[in-house]
């Protein structure tokens, strides 16, 4: 079955202060590894989708990298504006598979 | 350009009534979702509609239905409420991905 797992739960930044969000899978054949940004009161924005190992992908501050067993999220020089929950999703056919999420804080 | 619509924001019911969520895209994408999010849990899918006239159940279907009404439009019921299902509903719309989400509709069953 497929799994998806994001670390940490919760994380506490100060402005510019770079860091990185953990995203492990298992999957049999992975066919999409997407992410997304939610706002409070919000539905979830799409990101980026990565498709094989050694992809990345930038938008702005952020950008995403995959191997055979994990993406991650790096935030280059944060700003209180990049504060969300960022969640990944394994792609199976037509849908996908969410982790919890990581919601991050970025204090000014 | 809209994106996808929810209706209603938010709601109460009382356990036993019955109600039904409101999606509408405006993108002209095939496949609609409706996904349900819990605190510490992600996001679970309900049911989808790969295209106009097909729809499949998901994670976690029992207690709901859906309707493709066309494509533009997915409903969601929920035939007899429980508490168990008050959760925050979303909607979304993709090419082949749910790749565009709704805002919500915050629904509490009391």
């Amino acid at each position: 079955e497929d799994q998806v797992t994001q670390s940490p739960e919760a994380l506490r930044l100060q402005e510019g202060e770079s860091s990185s969000l953990n995203c492990s899978y298992t999957v049999s054949g992975l066919r999409g590894l997407f992410w997304y940004r939610q706002d409070p009161g919000k539905g979830p924005e799409f990101l980026f989708t990565l498709y094989s190992a050694g992809e990345e992908k930038e938008k702005e501050r952020l950008k995403a990298t995959l191997t055979k067993k994990e993406s991650f999220l790096h935030i280059t020089a944060p700003k209180p504006e990049d504060s969300a929950t960022y969640l990944c999703a394994l792609s199976n056919d037509y849908k996908l598979s969410f982790g919890a999420g990581t919601t991050v804080t970025v204090r000014a | 350009n809209a994106g996808v619509t929810q209706t209603p924001k938010f709601q109460v019911l009382k356990t036993g009534q019955s109600m039904t969520l409101q999606c509408a895209q405006d993108m002209n994408h095939n496949s609609m979702y409706w996904y349900r999010q819990d605190p510490g849990m992600g996001l679970r899918l309900i049911y989808y509609s790969a295209s106009e006239g097909t729809t499949d159940k998901g994670e976690v279907p029992n207690g709901y239905n859906v309707s493709r009404l066309n494509k533009r439009e997915f409903s969601l019921r929920l035939e007899s409420a429980a508490p168990s299902q008050t959760s925050v509903y979303f909607c979304a719309s993709g090419s082949n991905q749910p790749q565009h989400f709704g805002d919500g509709t915050r629904l509490s069953i009391l």
